[in-house]
């Protein structure tokens, strides 16, 4: 069975302050994709960046970057120097090579950017 | 440069009032896919559709029917509307199947069920 798991219900980060959001997965896939996506309060879903399971480097976009820990089934995003824009819903997600049409997503995390 | 476009953005319907929420992207993709968001619950597939003329149950169909008119659109009915369907639904498309290809949403439908 593929499971996402956000244990972080919500976070608080100083402005221009690094944050990282913790996102676990199960999944018995061979291979898989791993995306994050942001929701500001307006509600629209924003893709904002992917780690496929055989990339050799952490996926990196601008101030985001995901610290991927494949033998701990681990995709946490990291934003770095926080912006008051920054402050939205937060989802993990996971793609597998065997479900590929089923994407599944994690309970998300509620970031605040304090300034 | 469209991508997913969704209607309507907000309803109101009585129990037992039937909809249909429609759903057309101009991507060219094959997979179209209909969530349901609810609070503390992350989004939950109601029926995905791997390409024309196909479609599948997610987690929570009970209540639902989709169509997948042709390739471009996608549209979810409620025969007989429930509170319990009270939510954010978001319609969302992906390239062909793939673990690298990520899914592009709409902007939602809030709908609320009295």
């Amino acid at each position: 069975a593929q499971k996402i798991t956000q244990t972080q219900p919500g976070m608080f980060v100083q402005e221009k302050e690094a944050v990282t959001l913790d996102c676990t997965y199960d999944t018995s896939d061979p291979s898989y994709g791993l995306f994050w996506y942001k929701q500001p309060s307006s509600g629209e879903m924003i893709f904002l960046i992917y780690q496929g399971s055989y990339d050799q480097q952490n996926a990196t976009e601008g101030r985001y970057s995901l610290n991927f820990q494949k033998a701990r089934k681990s995709a946490n995003l990291v934003i770095s120097a926080s912006q008051l824009g920054d402050s939205a819903m937060y989802f993990c997600a996971m793609r597998g090579s065997n479900t590929g049409n089923q994407f599944y997503f994690g309970t998300g995390t509620s970031l605040t950017v304090i300034p | 440069n469209a991508g997913v476009t969704q209607t309507p953005k907000f309803q109101v319907l009585k129990t037992g009032q039937s909809m249909t929420l429609q759903c057309a992207q101009d991507m060219n993709h094959n997979s179209m896919y209909w969530y349901r968001q609810d609070p503390g619950m992350g989004l939950r597939l109601i029926y995905y559709s791997a390409s024309e003329g196909t479609t599948d149950k997610g987690e929570v169909p009970n209540g639902y029917n989709v169509s997948r008119l042709n390739k471009r659109e996608f549209s979810l009915r409620l025969e007989s509307a429930a509170p319990s369907q009270t939510s954010v639904y978001f319609c969302a498309s992906s390239a062909p199947r793939g673990p690298n290809s990520p899914l592009h949403f709409g902007n939602g439908t809030r709908l609320t069920v009295t």
